[in-house]
């Protein structure tokens, strides 16, 4: 089953935040997440495993409440370059990785 | 250069004929996936493997089929009973399912007509 992200779509002006959340029905082992620009392979960005930790990529940092079942990928006084599609991925005990709908983020000047 | 390579990039095929994608890795990855991806539907899983000789369902497993007769390699097959086949696929290799980062492929384009 899909992990669930919100919002859908986003749209910024250079050097505003947002918050991209993606929540699981299942128990969670761990939650990836990955951008990708049109026509591109995804590119990871992070990945958190069980234990709540809180990871960091420039300005970009994430969060993991696994008792909730859910993260949130923090983007931090935005550039241009982040423009794309995110998506976190989340693995269970069964070990599927399994993608949510994505969330497009259009960054503008 | 170590990565993943999906080959070929568009293919095209005619309703009711079988089509297999290519997915190599020389990341010396034990598990790969594959994915397929709809606009605003994201990437939706459909076979994933751990090791050679096994592999799972995933979410939209029916009209495909897979193999992993080599750690390396993680063909798919469209079959004539996926109903709407043209899409576009992903395949991806981990080190370890769950716990470790994926590497994408670039993809292949199918179009059947």
């Amino acid at each position: 089953q899909q992990p669930v992200q919100s919002p859908q779509a986003v749209i910024l002006r250079e050097g505003e935040d947002a918050v991209i959340n993606c929540s699981s029905s299942k128990a969670l082992y761990s939650v990836h997440w990955y951008r990708q620009k049109h026509g591109e392979a995804p590119v990871f960005l992070m990945i958190l495993l069980k234990g709540g930790e809180q990871k960091g990529h420039e300005k970009i940092s994430a969060s993991f409440n696994e008792k909730k079942q859910q993260s949130s990928l923090y983007l931090t006084a935005s550039q241009l370059s982040y423009s794309g599609t995110y998506f976190c991925g989340t693995a269970s005990n069964d070990y599927k990785l399994s993608f949510g709908a994505g969330t497009t983020v259009t960054v503008r000047a | 250069d170590g990565g993943i390579t999906q080959s070929p990039k568009y293919l095209f095929r005619k309703e009711g004929q079988n089509v297999t994608l290519s997915c190599e890795q020389n990341l010396n990855h034990d598990a790969m996936y594959w994915y397929r991806q709809d606009p605003g539907q994201g990437l939706r899983l459909i076979y994933y493997s751990q090791i050679v000789n096994d592999f799972q369902k995933g979410d939209i497993a029916e009209g495909y089929s897979v193999s992993r007769e080599k750690k390396e390699s993680f063909p798919l097959t469209v079959t004539s009973a996926q109903k709407n086949p043209t899409a576009f696929y992903l395949c991806a290799s981990s080190g370890y399912t769950g716990n470790t980062e994926a590497f994408f492929g670039q993809g292949t384009r199918l179009t059947v007509v």
